[in-house]
């Protein structure tokens, strides 16, 4: 995982709560992202930082807000969990010149 | 249209066969990757190319710049190598991934 960590591993929550997933690197990559992994459509981007405080929206960020106040934590929340968000969450993390590194996802069930 | 196109979908194959998975793209890119991913497993990087070919062991992947196309081979495969492979490619800041290919070897 080359020092990509993500917490919680598994998380329950119930519709309407917020729910804050962290990513920590150790490796000083610039870029992160957050993807979601459901059946059917792969991985796909909610969104990515490509500094400090410096973030962008992806293909599916309706519903989530990320900050990056820090090089090493990218924080990725959803405001007021719904039911479509249950899915697997992964975070990614390069240099842009050199492979990427991912984190080893969590599972985000939300009843 | 996906950016990135994978085929096949789902492979199975025999332990010790010669396995070929493909990936086309539509986008300029600045290198693509392969990963492989275990069930409920996290993803590992495989290789990131952005032209020629690498081996590593038993997998070989190779990249066709001009035909935006790219395949990775397993020789000798075996059970272990059972797994879903992603093929993504990077952009200016960002990565898209293809649909994967799940393999299955028998033993």
């Amino acid at each position: 995982d080359a020092g990509i960590t993500q917490s919680p591993r598994h998380k329950v929550t119930e519709t309407g709560t917020p729910v804050t997933l962290r990513c920590h690197q150790t490796e000083n990559h610039r870029y992160m992202y957050w993807y979601r992994q459901d059946p059917g459509h792969g991985l796909r981007l909610i969104h990515y930082s490509y500094g400090v405080k410096d973030t962008d929206k992806g293909e599916v960020s309706d519903g989530y807000s990320v900050s990056r106040s820090k090089t090493e934590d990218f924080l990725l929340t959803l405001e007021s969990a719904t039911s479509s968000q249950t899915s697997v969450y992964f975070c990614a993390a390069t240099t842009g010149i050199t492979e990427a590194f991912f984190g080893q996802g969590t599972r985000l069930t939300v009843v | 249209k996906n950016e990135v196109e994978q085929s096949p979908q789902n492979l199975t194959a025999q332990e010790g066969e010669f396995i070929t998975i493909n990936c086309s793209y539509s986008v300029g890119i600045s290198a693509l990757h392969w990963l492989q991913q275990h069930p409920g497993g996290g993803i590992v990087s495989l290789f990131m190319l952005s032209s020629g070919k690498k081996k590593h062991g038993r997998l070989i992947a190779t990249i066709n710049i001009q035909e935006k196309h790219s395949s990775l081979h397993i020789t000798a495969s075996h059970p272990r190598d059972s797994a879903v492979y992603i093929c993504a490619v990077s952009l200016a800041e960002d990565m898209r991934f293809g649909a994967g290919t799940r393999l299955t070897v028998k033993p």
